[in-house]
């Protein structure tokens, strides 16, 4: 089985602080994703990457940055965490580029900043 | 840019067929994903179409129509367990994006 794993479920920071959210996929996959959920908003790429090292903004960067220096683990860092970074944030991974591509989910970690 | 359209509830009873389209607009198209979602779980892939037609997974099919940017998802025998919301997903070469979501409600 694929497993994605994200370092925490629930994670509560305050204001002005950084965050690191950790992701470990355990397939090999090539692509892994950062997403963030907000209610009615469905899921919002935040950065992707298609290889180590590399990295592509989504939709919605700002405030936001990515490492990922091994293939299996992909970070999301908040430099300055702010309220409306609040949300439900999903770590996704997938095998490549081609077919159908089917990305994997982790638990998800719900962040609260105070 | 992108966006997509769905609706956002659907209620339907045990044993009957649901659909649940999308309509999407993307600068560029590789397929059209769904993706199902129970409450406080993680999303999971259920169906991929990246050319015009109807795919049949199980008790699930999903279709395609580049012409018109409309795909849906059709669920049959519906089972309490199908309570969930499904997400679509247009993927643009190496981006994905995602629909807000139908939230379906199946009443015994």
């Amino acid at each position: 089985d694929v497993k994605v794993t994200q370092s925490s479920r629930y994670l509560v920071k305050r204001t002005g602080e950084k965050v690191f959210l950790e992701c470990v996929q355990d397939m090999d996959h090539e692509n892994m994703f950062w997403y963030r959920q907000d209610p009615g908003l469905g899921l919002r790429l935040i950065y992707f990457s298609y290889d180590v090292k590399m990295k592509e903004k989504g939709d919605i960067p700002e405030g936001y940055s990515v490492s990922r220096e091994k293939k299996e683990r992909f970070s999301l860092i908040l430099e300055s965490a702010s309220t409306n970074q609040t949300s439900m944030y999903l770590c996704a991974s997938s095998y490549g580029l081609a077919g159908e591509d089917e990305q994997f989910f982790g638990p998800g970690t719900r962040l609260t900043v105070l | 840019g992108q966006s997509l359209e769905q609706p956002s509830e659907v209620t339907a009873v045990e044993g009957a067929i649901v659909q649940i389209n999308c309509t999407y607009q993307t600068s560029g198209f590789y397929g059209l994903s769904w993706y199902q979602q129970h409450d406080g779980g993680a999303p999971t892939f259920l169906s991929y179409n990246a050319l015009d037609g109807l795919e049949e997974t199980g008790r699930f099919s999903s279709f395609l129509s580049r012409s018109d940017s409309y795909g849906y998802l059709l669920l049959q025998e519906l089972q309490m367990k199908d309570s969930a919301s499904y997400f679509c997903a247009v993927r643009n070469f190496n981006k994905f994006y995602f629909g807000s979501g139908t939230k379906l409600n199946v009443k015994p």
